[in-house]
């Protein structure tokens, strides 16, 4: 079974500095891992993947995430944080071993982004 | 272009009645996605369409939740005798083809109350 773990239900960033969400992962074969972002009574909103090649993955927003196969990781980032990042970040992942290609992604808990002015 | 639409947006029932939720992927995806998120929980999945047919139900969490695809485009989820355990916002997402690489883009959802 594939499993992700947020650790943070909250992380807090004063505006202008860096941020980071952490995310780690279990599945099978290969991982292909996702972040959205959740804006208050609305839907998930796509950031970026990772399927394969470069580590570091560049977003929408200015974000970005680092795969680390060894410590099972993919870290959300951005260097320069703004109040409008607040918002509730999803990681996820989905294993690429299944006959038939695409089942579900399984979610984390979610992390709380707030940013500070 | 339109992005996946969900109806209603909000929905109050009773428990013990039948509801349906209705989810309009992005034209030409063939293939289209249910969650369920609880309040303070990511989106778990609950069953997963390639074209008409469902590929995969194992996340339904039991014969209450059903769902259909007939034309290979709009999908409902129907839940029968509804408990308040069911109140939830239901998510649906879709994606242009089966393929684990695909990026899965979200609807707003429908939040389900069940009193």
């Amino acid at each position: 079974a594939q499993s992700v773990a947020q650790p943070e239900d909250q992380v807090n960033v004063a505006e202008g500095n860096p941020l980071t969400v952490k995310c780690t992962y279990s599945v099978s074969g290969n991982p292909y891992l996702f972040w959205y972002v959740q804006y208050p009574n609305r839907g998930l909103q796509f950031l970026l993947k990772y399927i394969t090649g470069d580590n570091l993955v560049k977003g929408s927003y200015g974000f970005e995430a680092e795969f680390n196969k060894s410590q099972t990781s993919f870290h959300l980032k951005k260097p320069s944080a703004l109040v409008s990042d607040s918002a509730l970040y999803f990681c996820a992942v989905r294993g690429g071993l299944k006959p038939g290609g695409a089942d579900g992604l399984t979610f984390g808990k979610g992390t709380h982004l707030i940013i500070q002015p | 272009g339109a992005g996946v639409s969900q109806t209603p947006s909000n929905k109050v029932t009773e428990k013990g009645k039948y509801v349906e939720l209705r989810c309009d992927p992005i034209s030409g995806h063939t293939a289209l996605y249910w969650y369920r998120q609880s309040l303070g929980q990511g989106p778990e999945f609950l069953i997963y369409f390639q074209g008409t047919g469902a590929a995969d139900d194992s996340g339904l969490p039991n014969d209450r939740f059903f769902a259909v695809r007939p034309e290979g485009s709009v999908s409902t989820l129907k839940i029968q005798r509804t408990e308040r355990g069911d109140s939830a916002v239901y998510l649906c997402a879709s994606s242009p083809w089966r393929s684990s690489t695909d990026t899965q883009y979200f609807g707003p959802g429908t939040r389900l109350t069940v009193l």
